[in-house]
């Protein structure tokens, strides 16, 4: 069974640029969560999606935003980028709620 | 708000010998999860191992085993026989029962595994 896959693994932005990243979660799974992880902010929750529906959403500004398809892929966007926004995002999905979440490689954003 | 605390930055272990790594969390739940998960260089998250709040019985995989103390909020990792391979960072996550998936981490515990 393939595992979650991100893209990009890299990717190199400037400010005020935006950004999307994709998520492919494993075949069956319908929850997908997103993650920021920075030295400073350690890991942080953005968001989740079920079934295509925003269920649960980090304390994020509005520029971070999300969606999910109807083949449970998930894309992130990140508008007006920041120097801050600099940071390894990880993708993770579950089969349901409480599951135990299974994490892809990671985006790893940089800020210029 | 829950809050997950690992007051160990860093941690060293012989190869082959034990290490404990220590978690503390604040909820006002009764029914939630609690995770240890390793991220080596490679950076991929991988669980570890998972505790269901609601079991008293300590969860355990191969050579990790945690101590699970729900009066106290507190989930230790033990590494029996620490290999080489073991060397990555490691975080604590809380997960609460009725919100679906949504992890809480601590701030996380690098261990070296010393040859």
């Amino acid at each position: 069974k393939a595992g979650v896959t991100q893209t990009p693994r890299y990717l190199i932005k400037t400010r005020g640029q935006q950004v999307t990243l994709s998520c492919s979660p494993i075949s069956g799974h319908r929850s997908v969560s997103w993650y920021q992880q920075t030295p400073g902010q350690g890991l942080q929750f953005l968001f989740e999606y079920f079934s295509e529906t925003q269920r649960n959403k980090g304390n994020f500004p509005g520029r971070f935003s999300g969606r999910q398809f109807s083949n449970s892929r998930s894309e992130m966007n990140v508008s007006t980028l920041e120097l801050g926004d600099s940071a390894l995002y990880l993708c993770a999905s579950s089969a349901r709620g409480n599951q135990p979440q299974h994490f892809g490689d990671g985006t790893r954003l940089s800020i210029l | 708000a829950q809050t997950v605390t690992q007051s160990q930055p860093e941690m060293s272990v012989q190869e082959a010998e034990t290490v404990t790594l220590s978690c503390t969390y604040d909820t006002s739940e009764s029914d939630y999860y609690l995770f240890w998960y390793k991220q080596p260089p490679s950076r991929q998250m991988i669980l570890v191992i998972r505790q269901e709040a609601y079991k008293q019985q300590n969860a355990t995989e191969n050579r990790f085993s945690v101590n699970f103390q729900k009066a106290a909020k507190s989930f230790s990792l033990k590494i029996s026989d620490s290999q080489l391979g073991d060397a990555a960072m490691y975080f604590c996550a809380y997960n609460f029962g009725a919100a679906g998936n949504k992890l809480t981490f601590g701030g996380g515990t690098r261990v070296l595994v010393k040859p």
